[in-house]
Order: C-alpha cells, then sequence, then structure tokens
C-alpha cells in the first residue's frame, strides 16, 4: 500500500490548458504539503494544510490553487499552465516532525 | 531564515568507495535534520534523520551525525555499491515542529563498477 499516493505520475499538456493533480494520504495524519521541484532538482514548498485549512502559502501565483475536501486529500489545479510550470509535484504529508513524499508527478508544458 | 547547504555535486565514485556528502545549515533553535534520497525517476525517499545534538541516524549503510557546534549533518557510507546512485538531499525542519522542510539544493552521486 502506498501511503502517499498522487496521480497523475505523468502529464504532458500545451500552455494555456487547466490540470489537476490529486494526492491522497492513508496515513491518517493532519498536515499536507505540496512541493515543486525544478528542472535543476531544486525542491520548495508551495503549499500546506492542516486538517482541511491553508497553513503555509509561499508567494505562489494565484493560477495555482489546492484544495482539500478531507483531511486525506490535497489536490493541486493550475490554471492557464505556462512553460515555466514544467516541473515535478510532489505531495507530502507529516507526522511529527517528519515528512513523508508521494512519488511525484512530473508535469510537462509544451 | 532557515537554510541549508550541501556540497555541489556532482559525485563520482567507483563501487565500494568511501562517500560524504557535506551538510551545514542555518537555523534558529535545535531543528531536526534529514537526508532524503531521489533515485532516478523516482520520488523522494527518507533515508534517515537525528532530532537533537549528538544524535546519529543511520539506514542502509548510511550514517549522519547531528552536530551542534559545526551546524553540520554530514552523510556518509563506508562502501557505495552502484545501486546507492541517485540525488541526495539535505533538509531541515524548524524548531517546536515548524511546518516545513527547507531543503538543500541536491547532490548527485553515480558509482561505477
Amino acid at each position: 500500500d502506498t501511503a502517499v499516493s498522487q496521480t497523475p505520475k505523468y502529464l504532458v499538456t500545451q500552455m494555456g490548458n487547466d490540470k489537476s493533480i490529486k494526492c491522497e494520504q492513508n496515513l491518517g495524519h493532519d498536515t499536507m504539503y505540496w512541493y515543486k521541484q525544478d528542472s535543476k532538482k531544486f525542491l520548495k514548498i508551495m503549499f500546506s494544510y492542516n486538517n482541511k485549512e491553508l497553513i503555509i502559502n509561499e508567494t505562489v501565483p494565484n493560477r495555482f490553487s489546492p484544495k482539500s475536501p478531507d483531511k486525506a486529500h490535497l489536490n493541486l489545479h493550475i490554471n492557464s499552465l505556462e512553460l515555466g510550470d514544467s516541473a515535478v509535484y510532489f505531495c507530502a504529508s507529516r507526522e511529527g516532525n517528519t515528512i513523508y513524499f508521494g512519488e511525484g508527478s512530473w508535469l510537462t508544458v509544451v | 531564515g532557515d537554510s541549508v547547504t550541501q556540497m555541489e555535486g556532482p559525485v563520482t565514485l567507483s563501487e565500494e568507495a568511501f562517500l560524504t556528502i557535506n551538510c551545514t545549515y542555518t537555523a534558529t533553535g535545535y531543528p531536526s535534520l534529514f537526508w532524503y534520497v531521489q533515485y532516478p525517476g523516482e520520488g523522494l525517499q527518507l533515508l534517515l534523520k537525528a532530532t537533537k545534538a549528538d544524535d546519529k541516524g543511520s539506514n542502509k549503510g548510511f550514517e549522519a551525525t547531528y552536530r551542534k557546534e559545526t551546524t553540520s549533518f554530514h552523510l556518509e557510507k563506508g562502501s557505495v555499491q552502484v545501486s546507492d546512485s541517485a540525488v541526495y538531499f539535505c533538509a531541515l525542519s524548524g524548531q517546536g515542529g515548524s511546518e516545513k522542510l527547507v531543503f538543500g539544493k541536491g547532490t548527485k552521486l553515480t558509482v561505477n563498477p
């Protein structure tokens, strides 16, 4: 069983499209995250939710909108995709001081 | 703010060589420290962690010791294998259960047979 699962794993789409990445964790954790890994492998937090409430928003463009329908899910919707949005997006959840990551979603905007 | 500095890569070693990847941090108080590993085409996996000074984290033959006096958390392995080829990330989580991880830029390791 995958503890933090995200779909799709690979996504290729055209500029201007709107797309979503879904994330689910079956660990019972209250806190979930989205991280972005750029082409140079640098990882940076985008959002954090605690029990469905937004607690961190790291100056991400408002084309990115996270949604947490319940504490086990944190989806990421991206409007009007741009070339620069091409990256790997990681969902994660936290227990205590340890964060567990999903497998990543490889987004390519063409 | 909090930050993590890792040695620049890439690092290329022969099988059975000794590995050290340096990591230093800047943070207030007593952060928790982590090493994550990303194998080619895969996600991030927690490799090891340490939550207080002088703690040693270890896993799969890798070790790192939390050194408060030098603000360091260097990753070591005595004998690397080809299967250890990956990108290694040092990270910290701030004191008091800070909500986010701050990552270093990653170090790519290639182990040749």
